[in-house]
């Protein structure tokens, strides 16, 4: 089992340009969930899937879009990047919710100039 | 609002010497709190789970504890492979989210 896997790894994008970020997971979890990670703030949810065809906002969605586009796969998108969204993402499933071990895949790291 | 709060921010160790980390919490009706080790580079990997004061769980060198308003994750004779930041999270906002402390960068020195 490869467990949660995130592409790309690495990414630097232009203020202004778009891009998805790809997760999937194979321990047919069905909550999934994508956070970002800056120094001194720690991981901060950004949007969660509670289930197949539900999503919601987390603590900090603005300049992000989601789609959860089957159990296995939850997609981030930044439809215009700015500066301030550089930043490690890391993606999660779970079981359940928040009372459920969440597992981590391996992070993206992303710098937009 | 609910808060983790992780203590000390950094610690270097000698190997061999024990010590404990802190994870304090403000939040309503705790359901759990987790335990999570990070290397550089990499996503948070789950260590431990804790759902009730007084409960401990143990993993090699590491055993985790839980009170009321902490949790501590004592480390027993650390080698330097040890070395990683530790993070504590707790469920909150309505159990629909995960509140993650900012963790503790553990260096074990050999």
């Amino acid at each position: 089992n490869a467990g949660v896997t995130q592409t790309p790894k690495f990414q630097v994008l232009k203020t202004g340009q778009s891009m998805t970020l790809q997760c999937a997971q194979d321990m047919n979890h069905n909550s999934m969930y994508w956070y970002r990670q800056d120094p001194g703030m720690g991981l901060r949810l950004i949007y969660y899937s509670a289930s197949e065809g539900t999503t919601d906002k987390g603590e900090v969605p603005n300049g992000y879009n989601v789609s959860r586009l089957n159990k296995r796969e939850f997609s981030l998108r930044l439809e215009s990047a700015a500066p301030s969204q550089t930043s490690v993402y890391f993606c999660a499933s779970s079981e359940g919710l928040a009372g459920a071990t969440q597992y981590f895949g391996p992070g993206t790291r992303l710098t937009v100039l | 609002e609910d808060q983790v709060t992780q203590s000390p921010e950094a610690l270097r160790l000698q190997e061999g010497e024990s010590s404990s980390l802190n994870c304090s919490y403000t939040v309503s009706g705790l359901r759990g709190l987790f335990w999570y080790r990070q290397d550089p580079g990499k996503g948070p990997e789950f260590l431990f789970t804790l759902y009730s004061a007084g409960e401990e769980k143990e993993k090699e060198r590491l055993k985790a504890t839980l009170t009321k308003k902490e949790s501590f994750l004592h480390i027993t004779a650390p080698k330097p492979e040890d070395s990683a930041t530790y993070l504590c999270a707790v469920p909150s906002g309505g159990y629909q989210k995960v509140t993650f402390g900012t963790g503790t960068k553990l260096q074990v020195i050999p």
